[in-house]
Formats: C-alpha cells, sequence, structure tokens
C-alpha cells in the first residue's frame, strides 16, 4: 500500500511570495488532516477533510492560508503572502475511519521563509 | 477546550525502562495515541489505546490510562538506541480530530 505522499520536500520562499504544497492521500482514505509543525513544537492542526468537506478549519489563518480537496482526493495548502513565522514543516496525513482512526503521515514539507 | 501536555525531555540508560507521561483535557477523547518521529522523518503511529481500556501491550510497550486522572503513560521496556525519538502523546476528542501535545525527546544513554 503506498503511504501519503507530498510535495515538494523542501521550498524555500520569500517573505510576502506565495507557496503552494500538495498531498496525495492514501487511498480511499476519507479524511485528509494538514498539520503545521514549527521547530520544537507538536504538529498543529489547520485543516480536517472529511471527503471534499471541510470538519475543522478553526486554526487556520484564513487571511493567509487555504486550502482544498478537490474530488475528496488529491489537497493543495496555499500560503498567500507568507510571512517569516509561517516557517515550519507542513505535515499531511489520512485516515480511513475505520475503527480506531489511525492518521497516516507524509514525510511533510519544509518551509522556509526568508 | 483540547490540550495535551508532555514533559519535554527525557534521558534514560540503555537496558532500563522508558517512562513518558501525559495529560489531556478532553474527557470525551474515545482514542488517546502515542505517535514517535524520528529526526527528518513524518509520525509514526506506535500505539493506541481506547477509552474503556485501563491497559494495552504490545510487545515492549506498554500503555497505561487513568481517564479519572486524564493520564497516558507509555513505558517502553529494554530502551534502545533505536528508541531516540521524540514520542508525541495526542487525544481525539471527536470526529477523527487529532490533537498532539508538544512531544517528549527520549535520549538514550550508553
Amino acid at each position: 500500500e503506498a503511504g501519503v505522499a507530498q510535495s515538494p520536500r523542501y521550498k524555500i520562499i520569500e517573505k510576502r511570495q506565495s507557496v503552494a504544497f500538495w498531498c496525495n492521500p492514501i487511498s480511499g482514505h476519507a479524511t485528509l488532516y494538514w498539520y503545521q509543525q514549527i521547530l520544537g513544537q507538536g504538529p498543529k492542526l489547520l485543516i480536517q477533510f472529511q471527503n471534499n468537506g471541510v470538519v475543522d478549519d478553526s486554526q487556520l489563518p484564513k487571511d493567509r492560508f487555504s486550502a482544498e480537496r478537490l474530488k475528496g482526493v488529491d489537497s493543495t495548502l496555499k500560503i498567500q503572502p507568507a510571512k517569516l513565522e509561517d516557517s515550519a514543516v507542513y505535515l499531511c496525513a489520512s485516515s480511513d475511519r475505520q475503527g480506531a482512526p489511525e492518521a497516516f503521515f507524509g514525510q511533510g514539507t519544509r518551509l522556509t521563509v526568508v | 477546550g483540547e490540550d495535551v501536555e508532555q514533559s519535554l525531555f527525557l534521558s534514560v540508560r540503555e537496558g532500563d525502562s522508558s517512562v513518558i507521561n501525559c495529560t489531556y483535557t478532553d474527557s470525551s477523547s474515545t482514542y488517546l495515541y502515542w505517535y514517535k518521529q524520528e529526526p527528518g522523518a513524518g509520525l509514526q503511529l506506535l500505539t493506541y489505546i481506547f477509552s474503556n481500556m485501563d491497559m494495552k501491550q504490545d510487545q515492549r510497550l506498554t500503555v497505561l490510562l487513568n481517564k479519572k486522572d486524564k493520564h497516558l503513560s507509555l513505558r517502553i521496556a529494554d530502551t534502545q538506541t533505536g528508541d531516540s525519538a521524540i514520542y508525541f502523546c495526542a487525544e481525539s476528542p471527536r470526529d477523527d480530530k487529532i490533537i498532539f501535545g508538544k512531544g517528549t525527546r527520549l535520549h538514550i544513554l550508553p
């Protein structure tokens, strides 16, 4: 079974630029999560999708962050414009809601804003 | 509210047992998890426990849950150098939402 795929692995941008991250979840997984992990901290949930609907985006800074999950499969997370404090690893995860909601994580995209 | 607290560092001698503790706030959490993160890698689920259980054992791992005190612990028996990582406690209060603590960095002493 293929895991959660994320791209790019690394990205360096200047502040005020835009950036987009892509995630392909495990096939058949209805739930998709985007987490932000700042160095030295735990992952913070940004947005959770169930199929192509948003379940929770209460911690998503909506003035600059947006996410979509068209057709309930792949997802993109965008930041526009980026700030220095957005430097973090952005983790995508998916789960299939069968029994315990185990979330399977991708390797993440490390974003550096300079 | 939803919050998960855990100590930031733990040093253990190789061969000893490691015990990582965690407290959580949402008493409605159905599942509680332990994830492991090695340098440069994503998070890997180690084990989870259903909220109506007190204990779960899986090879070298033992999870203890005190639901009254909202306290979760992970014991790793016979700690090895390969166990060196950051361990995250997480709760799932509803709708498959998963909330993580800040992580405990486990350092293995020779």
